[in-house]
């Protein structure tokens, strides 16, 4: 069946560095994607999304890449603080979807 | 803006007493409302989801309903709760009419003992 799921459970890095969080997707007919952060014990939070039109999303501090050619999205941290420590989560839909299908989330831990 | 609120924020409950839990959705009007579970360490898992007012689709087969009597207004429900119903309850909403970005509540940590 269609999933969505990411190739590393756990990240951690230094402080200052930038991270890099993957997520593959398999659903050829997706056409957005979201990713969200989630601090522990509360909801996810929506980060920034894109477009399956464009490669490159650039936000505050965040940037997401599309590959569509792979299906490859990633999150791009730059100067990782101990405040973005937290699980991140892709998300997709499509149009011939009703519903977000989300992966299983990447938990990234900043050490100070 | 719009804001959603879930509560109670944590619940603990025997085996087979019921459940009712309550999310509302403050400024917007005819949004999509979705209810997940999380458990520890993992990723969300779809329930329920309402396009409107009365209109509940199931996703996986349980003993959890939903309910939507008013616009803004979703509500998780079990007459006999079960241990494996334990988890991070998430309510989420998006634009009516479109499934795309979901905005989430802070949840309801259910414990059944």
């Amino acid at each position: 069946g269609e999933s969505v799921g990411l190739h590393l459970p756990t990240l951690s890095v230094q402080e200052g560095d930038n991270s890099i969080i993957n997520c593959a997707y398999s659903n050829s007919a997706s056409d957005y994607f979201i990713w969200y952060k989630q601090e522990s014990g509360k909801g996810p939070q929506f980060i920034i999304d894109i477009r399956s039109n464009m490669d490159k999303r650039q936000g505050q501090r965040v940037t997401v890449l599309l590959n569509k050619t792979v299906k490859h999205l990633s999150l791009q941290i730059a100067a990782t603080q101990p405040g973005d420590s937290a699980v991140y989560f892709c998300a997709e839909n499509s149009f011939s979807g009703s519903r977000l299908t989300f992966g299983e989330g990447t938990q990234l831990t900043v050490n100070p | 803006s719009q804001t959603i609120h879930q509560w109670p924020a944590t619940l603990v409950q025997p085996v087979g007493s019921p459940l009712s839990l309550e999310c509302t959705v403050e400024g917007t009007s005819n949004p999509n409302l979705y209810w997940y579970r999380q458990a520890a360490g993992r990723g969300l898992q779809l329930l329920f989801y309402s396009v409107g007012i009365g209109q509940i689709s199931s996703e996986v087969p349980q003993n959890l309903s939903a309910s939507r009597p008013q616009d803004r207004q979703f509500i998780l429900s079990s007459k006999k709760l079960l241990l494996s119903d334990s988890g991070f309850y998430l309510c989420a909403w998006s634009v009516g009419g479109s499934q795309e970005t979901q905005y989430f509540g802070p949840g309801t940590r259910l414990l059944v003992l």
